[in-house]
């Protein structure tokens, strides 16, 4: 079956500019998850999509916005890029229960570099 | 605050060594302890997935072990190959928050050289 898909696969953006990334979860999977990956900090959780409610959200400012669709897709926005949002930003799924007994599988990232 | 710590930060063996990595957290609330692996550039490839009620899982060369008592876990690799080169990362589910959000650690590089 098809994996977590994410596009684009590379962007460079100018600051202060905004951007969208897309996220496609396994197919039966309505629980997508999006996570920023920096040398710096490591993985760090962004927010948190289920029935296309937000379930939770990590600390990152207003700039970074999320939402999913009624066919599990979601989408992240970033308004008024810096270039300290210059990362590999992760997109996972996972068939969400409420009691943890499933993993995540991960898409293969989109690559922003803000210039 | 739930906290995952792997160490070493970086790790060099040479071909055919069998070897361990850590995993450590510092709230043994979880619902499950997930092994990941990334190539440089790339996502992330689940290994293993341990539960909370579990103590290890296996899946070919690899080994992977949960003690939630003392907060650790370990992933054992049997017979290591060049190709096994990559960064491993744990991850955790924590029961608190009402969610299933994982938290990370900064992840062990590992080299195998041929």
């Amino acid at each position: 079956k098809a994996g977590v898909t994410q596009t684009p696969r590379y962007l460079i953006k100018t600051r202060g500019q905004q951007v969208t990334l897309s996220c496609s979860p396994i197919s039966g999977h309505r629980s997508v998850s999006w996570y920023q990956q920096t040398p710096g900090q490591g993985l760090q959780f962004l927010f948190e999509y289920f029935s296309e409610t937000q379930r939770n959200k990590g600390n990152f400012p207003g700039r970074f916005s999320g939402r999913q669709f009624s066919n599990s897709r979601s989408e992240m926005n970033v308004s008024t890029l810096e270039l300290g949002d210059s990362a590999l930003y992760l997109c996972a799924s996972s068939f969400f229960t409420g009691q943890g007994e499933n993993g995540y599988t991960f898409g293969s990232g989109t690559r922003l570099t803000v210039v | 605050k739930q906290e995952v710590t792997q160490i070493p930060a970086a790790l060099s063996v040479p071909e055919g060594e069998n070897l361990v990595l850590n995993c450590s957290f510092t709230d043994s609330a979880i619902y499950n302890l997930q092994w990941f692996r990334q190539d440089p550039g790339k996502g992330l490839t689940s290994l293993l997935l341990i539960q909370s009620s579990q103590r290890e899982q296996t899946s070919g060369r690899l080994n992977a072990s949960l003690d939630k008592s003392s907060g650790r876990s370990t992933l054992y690799i049997a017979a290591s190959q060049p190709g096994d080169s990559a960064t491993y990362l744990c991850a955790l589910t924590p029961t608190q928050g009402g969610s299933e959000k994982l938290v990370f650690g900064k992840g062990t590089k590992l080299t195998v050289n041929p």
